[in-house]
């Protein structure tokens, strides 16, 4: 079974720094762009950043760059996000995402985040 | 930066409805469109890819249409675990960086 978990999340104050997990099962890992999405209670989804399949490229939505980092280890079928100077605006439910995007000379398909975990809850409070 | 703009923002209707969601981009987006339905409490789930291509399992009345900057979701004959919020994401950008629509919240009337 294709399958993403993540783990980590918890209270944090601000000013603080978290480590998020997803641990990837169901499929080859290393083939495939990944990306961490964000929802703030009550609202709608954020992209948040993504990964390319060896580490090489990584883009982060301008309010936690600088932040966040995000990286991984193919293989330990892990996906990460170190999240530092936490602030309560990034109060949300972090999902793991599995990107079908695939390169071919200079173009590209894209056929969606099609994998996602059950999420992960981050809390920043004092 | 590309913007995604859903309307509406809410919609209400019955079973056995035809419904239509529309988003629109700030910029031509060439197909590189993408559908999500998200029940509370749960991830959401991948419906449409490339504007109109049916995910594996999703159910046929489910249905994507557009081009450029203006796209559409559409769901025939309303089931009631239809009733959730859908989201469109744009996968256009080059390096990736993707975009949502604000979301549409679809209810029962």
């Amino acid at each position: 079974e294709v399958q993403l978990v993540e783990s980590g999340g918890g209270l944090v104050q601000p000013g603080g720094s978290l480590r998020l997990s997803c641990a990837a099962s169901g499929f080859t890992f290393s083939s495939f762009w990944m990306s961490w999405v964000r929802q703030a209670p009550g609202k709608g989804l954020e992209w948040v950043a993504d990964i390319n399949q060896d580490g090489s490229e990584k883009y982060y939505v301008d309010s936690v760059k600088g932040r966040f980092t995000i990286s991984r280890d193919n293989p330990k079928n892990s996906l990460y996000m170190q999240m530092n100077s936490l602030r309560a605006e990034d109060t949300a439910v972090y999902y793991c995402t599995r990107d079908s995007r695939y390169s071919y000379g200079l173009g590209y398909y894209y056929y969606g985040m099609d994998v996602w975990g059950q999420g992960t809850t981050v809390t920043v409070s004092s | 930066d590309i913007q995604m703009t859903q309307s509406p923002s809410s919609l209400s209707a019955s079973v056995g409805d035809r419904v239509t969601i529309t988003c629109r981009a700030s910029q031509s987006i060439s197909n590189y469109l993408n559908w999500y339905q998200q029940k509370p409490g749960k991830a959401p789930k991948l419906l449409i890819y490339a504007a109109s291509s049916l995910q594996s399992g999703v159910p046929s009345r489910f249905s994507g249409s557009g081009s450029g900057t203006d796209y559409t979701l559409t769901i025939n004959s309303l089931q009631p675990e239809d009733f959730a919020t859908y989201y469109c994401q744009q996968g256009y950008s080059t390096p990736p960086l993707y975009t949502f629509g604000q979301g549409t919240k679809l209810e029962i009337k």
